[in-house]
Formats: structure tokens, C-alpha cells, sequence
């Protein structure tokens, strides 16, 4: 079965920090990748799929296959990345349907 | 046109009421999603529709009803409701299921049941 873990349920930082979400997944193909935000009274986005490469509002994510991870970073944080991130997995296995982690909350602190 | 529409925004209902929720999406998008969101935790699935035609059901009790009139609407019929189903309800749509494609959410209906 597969399975997204984000291990932190509360991430906090000061501004201009750098930042890292992680993400790990159990799933022993090549997965689909995604990283989703949540901004406050706003709706559930995509930031960034692996296999785009881009780097979205200073984040990146690169997918290790090795050590089955996704994890999302951004090197200097701002007060407005202050939001829910969902890492979500999509694989053949499961039908193509996302299976999101538990999310993280990222608090940037002035 | 490159969101996802819900109406109502809010909803208030009884347990013996019969409401329905509204989903719309003119991106050309084959499959189409309900999710159940509850503070602070990850959308959780309810269906899916792919081409119309109810394609996964998460095992989600029989109050509610989905229903895929076309390709752009996907409403949700809500009956006999219990006050734990209180949440925010998303629809999602993407291009279609095999391609794995992103994901695009609607900004949900906050359904509070008495």
C-alpha cells in the first residue's frame, strides 16, 4: 500500500530562516510527487509536482528514490509561506488518486 | 476559465434535512473529486468520477449521494446528516485519472449539521 509521512505536524521559523518540510513515502515504483498549500481562508493549491524541476515562490523539492523522499525547501523564509503544505503521492498501483500526508504547518515568525 | 466552483459557501442544515452541494469546472477536466476536510487534516476521499461515471466510492455511508449530471457538474445529495459530518467539504477536478495529473480544488462548502 502506499503511504505519504510527514513526520513534522508544526514547523516554525524566523523569517529569512531557511526551511525544510519533510516528506517520505512508501511505494516501491516510480511515484508522482506533489507538494500542496493551504494558505489561510484560501483554497488547497498545487505548488509543485517533481517532475516539473521549477522552483515555485523560492521553494524546490527533489525526489530521492533512495531514500524515498520529497522534501520541500526554501532558503530564506517569508512571513507569507506561513501556510498548511500537504505532500501527496499519486501511483498506477493506487489508481492515479492522490494520497496526501498529514500536512505540516509552517508558522514564519517575523 | 481555470477554477473550480462550489456553491454554497456555507451551509447550515438538520439532521432531517435534504441539502445538495454544487461543484462546476469548465477546464475540460475527465475526472472529478469529493473530499471531506476537517480542521487542521488532510482532505480526505470521498468519490470519484471519471467520464461521468462513479469510478471510486471510499466506502462513504449512504446520506450521501453523489451525482455527475455532465462532464462540468458534480453535485453531492446530503440526507438524514449527523453533526460529525460537519466540515469543509472539497470538490477537485484533474485532466484525468490515468495521466496522475495535478489536482484543482474548489474553495470548498463549510457544512455545519445541527
Amino acid at each position: 500500500a502506499q503511504r505519504v509521512t510527514q513526520p513534522e505536524k508544526l514547523l516554525s521559523v524566523f523569517k529569512g530562516a531557511p526551511v525544510e518540510l519533510k516528506c517520505n513515502y512508501s511505494y516501491s515504483g516510480s511515484p508522482e510527487l506533489f507538494w500542496y498549500v493551504q494558505y489561510s481562508r484560501q483554497r488547497l493549491q498545487l505548488l509543485l509536482r517533481h517532475i516539473s524541476r521549477e522552483s515555485i515562490k523560492g521553494f524546490t523539492a527533489d525526489l530521492n528514490k533512495g531514500e524515498t523522499s520529497f522534501h520541500l525547501k526554501k532558503p530564506f523564509a517569508q512571513e507569507e509561506d506561513s501556510a498548511m503544505y500537504y505532500c501527496a503521492l499519486s501511483t498506477p498501483g493506487g489508481s492515479y488518486i492522490p494520497t496526501f500526508g498529514r500536512g505540516t504547518s509552517l508558522i514564519v515568525h517575523p | 476559465d481555470t477554477e473550480v466552483t462550489q456553491t454554497p459557501k456555507h451551509l447550515v442544515m438538520g439532521m432531517t434535512n435534504k441539502k445538495s452541494l454544487k461543484c462546476e469546472q469548465h477546464m475540460g477536466h475527465r475526472a472529478m473529486y469529493w473530499y471531506k476536510q476537517k480542521a487542521k487534516k488532510p482532505p480526505e476521499l470521498m468519490f470519484v468520477y471519471s467520464y461521468e461515471k462513479l469510478s471510486i466510492n471510499e466506502s462513504v455511508p449512504s446520506r450521501f449521494s453523489p451525482e455527475c449530471p455532465n462532464s462540468s457538474l458534480l453535485n453531492l445529495h446530503l440526507h438524514a446528516l449527523q453533526p460529525e459530518d460537519s466540515a469543509l467539504y472539497l470538490c477537485a477536478s484533474s485532466q484525468d485519472l490515468p495521466l496522475g495529473d495535478e489536482q484543482f480544488f474548489g474553495p470548498g462548502t463549510r457544512l455545519t449539521v445541527l
